[in-house]
Order: structure tokens, then sequence, then C-alpha cells
């Protein structure tokens, strides 16, 4: 069965980092393209960041030199590692896995991590 | 950065009708639309691709059209399983930003 599963979410302290992991089961991730979207408490999908099969990486301005998303492919997990948590990046994040056309949609979804920055 | 402007932002309908969700993005993005459902507590499932591709498994009453800076979701006859929330999203260029959102109720 093709699946993510996302771990490592928690109550971090403003300030503090997370590694936030999606592990894939059915596909391997180090041939798609994967990404993270986030989701506040009572809002909308916001997209966080993105890898390609190449390595190459993108993020929303609000998070970079804060994020940092990258891969395991012996683990066959994607990685979110975040840093300098604000209060602002509450959220439920979930990562996805593209489709087979560069840039088509995401298809597959983890079930989400929450991550609760508070002191 | 690329906005997309879902409207209606909330609608209430009964089973049976037709459903037509817009978004409009503030600048051409070819077809490089997907249309997401979201129920509460769950992650969002891939409706449709480039702007009109039904994704597989998904049930023939959602249809997308669409190009340029236009779009629409459209629910030909709403099902009790369909009352979630509607997102669409562009991937032609980065940020790959979502709509607000279209929560869908019954009337």
């Amino acid at each position: 069965e093709v699946q993510l599963v996302e771990s490592g979410g928690g109550l971090i302290q403003p300030g503090g980092s997370l590694r936030l992991s999606c592990t894939a089961s059915g596909f391997n991730v180090s041939i798609s393209y994967m990404t993270w979207v986030r989701q506040a408490p009572g809002k909308g999908l916001e997209w966080v960041s993105i890898l390609y099969s190449a390595g190459i990486t993108y993020y929303i301005d609000s998070v970079k030199g804060r994020f940092t998303i990258s891969r395991d492919n012996s683990k066959n997990t994607l990685y979110l590692q975040i840093n300098s948590l604000r209060a602002e990046d509450t959220a439920v994040y979930y990562c996805a896995r593209g489709r087979e056309r560069l840039n088509d949609a995401f298809d597959i979804w983890g079930q989400g991590t929450m991550v609760t920055v508070s002191s | 950065d690329i906005q997309l402007t879902q409207s209606p932002s909330f609608l209430s309908a009964s089973v049976g009708h037709r459903v037509t969700i817009t978004c409009r993005v503030s600048r051409g993005i070819n077809s490089f639309l997907a249309w997401y459902q979201q129920k509460p507590g769950k992650a969002p499932k891939l409706l449709i691709y480039a702007a009109s591709t039904l994704q597989s498994g998904v049930p023939s009453r959602f249809s997308g059209s669409g190009s340029g800076t236009e779009f629409t979701l459209t629910i030909s006859s709403l099902q009790p399983e369909d009352f979630a929330t509607y997102y669409c999203q562009q991937l032609n260029s980065y940020p790959l930003t979502f709509g607000g959102g279209t929560k869908v109720e019954i009337k």
C-alpha cells in the first residue's frame, strides 16, 4: 500500500527546534518530488517547502533560513528540520507526494503531525 | 507571489444540487491547478489535477475547468459525503499557493 506516515511533532518552546519525519511505503521518495504543507488551527492550507528528486528545494519566505527539507533514501524518509520556532509555526504539518508529471499535484498525503509552539 | 481567491468562502446546499466553486488567480498559471477536498481532522484529498483531469478513484460528479486566471470546480449532484472544505492550489510558480478554501455545508 502506498502511504506516508509523519512523526516528530509535539509541544516546543519558542526558539526551539524539532525534526519532523515522513516515512514512505509503497514508493521511493528518492524518485518523487515531495512537499510539506501546514495548517494552523482553524485556518487554511499553507504550502511550506518542496524537494525534487534532483535535490532542488524551495521554501515559503516565512521559513527560509529556519526550515530545511531533506530526505534519507536508505530510510525512504522525508524530513523537515524546523529551527527558531515561533508561535505562528503552530500547525498540523502534512507531507505529500507529487504525481508523476512535474508540478501536477500532490496525490498521497500523510495523516499530519501537530507542532505546538508555546511557552 | 500568485494569489488565489476562492468564491464563495462558504456555501450551503442541499443533497442533489449542483455546486460550483470558483478560483481566481492573480496571474496566468497555464493549467497548473489542482483541487483538494478536506474533511475535519483529515488530510487533504486530491480531486482534480491539471485544472480538469479527474484523479483516479474520484467520483465522476466532480469536474474541473478553466485556464489562465479563472478556474472552477463543479459537483454535479451533491452527495452527503461531499460536505467538506475545498481548496485550489497553483503549481506554476513558487511559492505554491493555496486558495483560502470553500466550506460546503448541508442546507
